[in-house]
């Protein structure tokens, strides 16, 4: 069966300092990947996706990067902090491939509370 | 913009009776439409989904219907129990520009109390 794991399940850092947070999965090959956000009082906002190793799509501009070093491998990264980072950021990955499958749901890991202070 | 939309932040249902949620998007590119339940502190997990083709699907205590022309979709979870007090996601994908890629609505907090 597939897993999906992510860590760390909280953070606490400074502005300013940098930020990695890992997402691995396993038990599946070439699974889509993304990294989304929970801000207080918000939705799920996505903020990156990737379909395949070193292909990384932003949806939206922001202080964040993220790389995939391999193919069941997501980082979310950051070099400064900012306040309005603070947020719970969930990974999650699905089947298929560019060509569509019928099946898209996402599974998501457990999350990780970051906070910026 | 937001091209799911969960218009209602809140909803309250007495144990037993039916939970409705709501959910409407814009993009005619969506095909396929999910719904999710989220705990606190917790990632979401799947819940059950439809595709454009169908109008109609259940599982249990939960069905959803999608209504294409409205591009409307609702959830019904009847009877309701309190363990189904969450925050529930809209959540949908498609062709073209969106493939691949999951839009989620901002939720919908479902209280059920007894």
């Amino acid at each position: 069966s597939q897993t999906i794991h992510q860590w760390p399940a909280t953070l606490v850092q400074p502005v300013g300092s940098p930020l990695s947070l890992e997402c691995t999965v396993e038990g599946t090959s070439n699974p889509n990947l993304y990294w989304y956000r929970q801000a207080a009082g918000r939705g799920l906002q996505l903020l990156f996706y990737s379909v395949g190793i070193g292909q990384i799509s932003s949806e939206v501009p922001q202080n964040l990067s993220a790389s995939r070093p391999q193919d069941r491998q997501f980082i979310l990264s950051s070099k400064k902090l900012l306040l309005s980072d603070s947020g719970f950021y969930l990974c999650a990955w699905s089947g298929g491939r560019w060509g569509r499958p019928l099946n898209t749901e996402a599974f998501f890991g457990q999350g990780t509370r970051l906070t910026v202070v | 913009d937001q091209q799911v939309k969960q218009n209602s932040p809140s909803l309250s249902v007495q144990e037993g009776r039916i939970s409705i949620l709501n959910c409407d998007y814009t993009n005619s590119m969506f095909d396929y439409f999910l719904w999710y339940k989220k705990y606190p502190a917790e990632g979401p997990t799947f819940l059950i989904s439809i595709s454009s083709i169908k109008d109609k699907n259940e599982d249990g205590r939960f069905t959803v219907f999608l209504n294409k022309s409205a591009k409307h979709l609702s959830l019904h979870i009847v009877p309701s129990q309190p363990g189904d007090s969450a925050v529930y996601f809209c959540a949908a994908s498609g062709r073209g520009s969106t493939l691949g890629r999951l839009y989620f609505g901002r939720g919908t907090q479902l209280t059920v109390w007894p």
